[in-house]
């Protein structure tokens, strides 16, 4: 039973042009969502978070996009360069347990040049 | 060093042997988490620690596996009797603090690269 899920396993951007990485989640009760950049042989790395109660937030290329009625999510780079090309996690938590996140599949973005 | 690091990074053992994997967290985080990913997968939480306390263990899959953090500092992961399903990277991670912080804000986990367990 997969809480967070990332169905594409992977995507194809062409360099300079807009990235958008999808998640969905069932857990009506996850009030924090977190994007983490993950390259090979190394640990993820944070890179943008929102709140539950927020619908869009946004740092330098990277903006999350919040759709709670759909329990939806997005990550926009824009514009994509070559060194964003990784696999992207999103994780969720709730208030309940707000240290345990839980994670989608990821998705491989492979950014051409 | 100024990261999360975990030792070894890889480890092969036959299935029946017990292996430890270790994590040398942030210095001054307070908080250590222990994640299995397996291939293909996102990270699953194992067990969380704040300070010496095992908070949470929720995640630990079977009675095999057993975690410690003594002084509050370095822990490890000790897996007995290995199975083939025990196959994963192991990541650790550190924060400050847990979940939310003072302000609200989150409470950054920063990951180490991961132990990758190979059991024959």
């Amino acid at each position: 039973d997969q809480q967070v899920k990332q169905n594409s396993p992977s995507l194809s951007v062409q360099e300079g042009r807009i990235s958008i990485l999808n998640c969905d989640y069932t857990n009506s009760m996850f009030d924090y969502f977190l994007w983490y950049k993950k390259y090979p042989a190394e640990g993820p790395t944070f890179l943008i978070s929102i709140s539950s109660i927020k619908d869009k937030n946004e740092d330098g290329r990277f903006t999350v996009f919040l759709n709670k009625s759909a329990k939806h999510l997005s990550l926009h780079i824009v514009p994509s360069q070559p060194g964003d090309s990784a696999v992207y996690f999103c994780a969720a938590s709730y208030m309940d347990s707000n240290y345990q996140l839980i994670w989608g599949a990821g998705t491989k973005l492979i950014i051409k040049p | 060093g100024a990261g999360v690091s975990q030792s070894p990074r890889y480890k092969v053992a036959k299935r029946g042997q017990d292996v430890a994997l270790r994590c040398d967290p942030i210095s001054g985080h307070v908080s250590l988490f222990w994640y299995q990913q397996a291939l293909g997968q996102g990270p699953e939480f194992l067990t969380y620690f704040q300070n010496e306390a095992q908070l949470d263990k929720s995640g630990l899959p079977s009675d095999r596996f057993f975690a410690e953090r003594p002084e509050g500092s370095v822990s490890t992961l000790k897996i007995q009797r290995t199975q083939q399903e025990d196959s994963a990277v192991y990541l650790c991670a550190s924060s400050l603090g847990a979940g939310a912080g003072a302000l609200g804000d989150y409470n950054e986990q920063f990951f180490g690269p991961g132990t990758r367990l190979t059991v024959l």
